[in-house]
């Protein structure tokens, strides 16, 4: 069974420009997390999707971060316009169950705003 | 609000050398305790995890016990490999919640 996949693996990109990355959880999972790390700091929680449905946005920075799950199967994150403490790791999770820690995580897309 | 340290690293070791990687912990309520370890181009897995004061959690040699007196669960393994190399996590789960407070992480990397 395939895991959490996440797309790109690293992004570089210029401050102001936008950005979109990509999970794709495990088949079958209802729950689609995203968290993001920033250069030696905690992992932090960004969302989580319910299917299509944003169950829990409180981790979500500012406006400039758009998170969508349309047909609640993959999941796209954009951030527009990219400002230079955007940068980081974005990590993506999946889980079967809501209420479980047993999330599965994704490798991570890098996100360097230059 | 809930927060987990861990000592800074990177934690440099020969092969066969013991491990301990530290992690304390500030927490309102009775939280679960979990190690995660992300190995290179991997996602983090979760290694070993304990739900109340006294447990023990243990897994693939890695052991660490949820310490209430003292808030901690340090992370300890008896001889290391290189294979172990990898980014480890600390992080707490509050009762009801499901969504983890990390630490920032502790590197370790072991020679062979």
């Amino acid at each position: 069974e395939a895991g959490v996949t996440q797309f790109p693996s690293h992004s570089v990109i210029e401050k102001g420009q936008t950005v979109t990355l990509r999970c794709d959880p495990i088949s079958g999972h209802d729950n689609l997390y995203w968290y993001r790390r920033v250069m030696g700091k905690e992992i932090k929680f960004l969302l989580h999707f319910v299917k299509e449905s944003k169950q829990d946005e409180s981790g979500m920075p500012n406006n400039r971060f758009l998170a969508e799950r349309t047909g609640g199967t993959y999941s796209t994150l954009k951030v527009q316009p990219a400002e230079l403490e955007d940068s980081g790791v974005y990590f993506c999770a999946s889980s079967q169950v809501s209420s479980s820690y047993e999330q599965y995580f994704g490798p991570g897309t890098r996100l360097t705003v230059t | 609000g809930d927060s987990v340290t861990q000592m800074e690293g990177p934690v440099t070791l020969s092969e066969e050398a013991f491990l301990t990687i530290n992690c304390t912990y500030t927490a309102t309520g009775y939280p679960s305790l979990f190690w995660y370890v992300q190995y290179p181009g991997e996602g983090l897995q979760l290694l070993l995890k304990a739900t109340k004061a006294d447990d023990k959690g243990s897994n693939k040699g890695f052991e660490a016990t949820y310490r209430k007196e003292t808030t901690s669960f340090h992370l300890e393994k008896g001889s290391v490999q290189v294979s172990d190399s990898a980014v480890y996590f600390c992080a707490l789960i509050e009762g009801g919640s499901y969504i983890p407070t990390f630490g920032r992480g502790t590197s370790l990397i072991v020679h062979p």
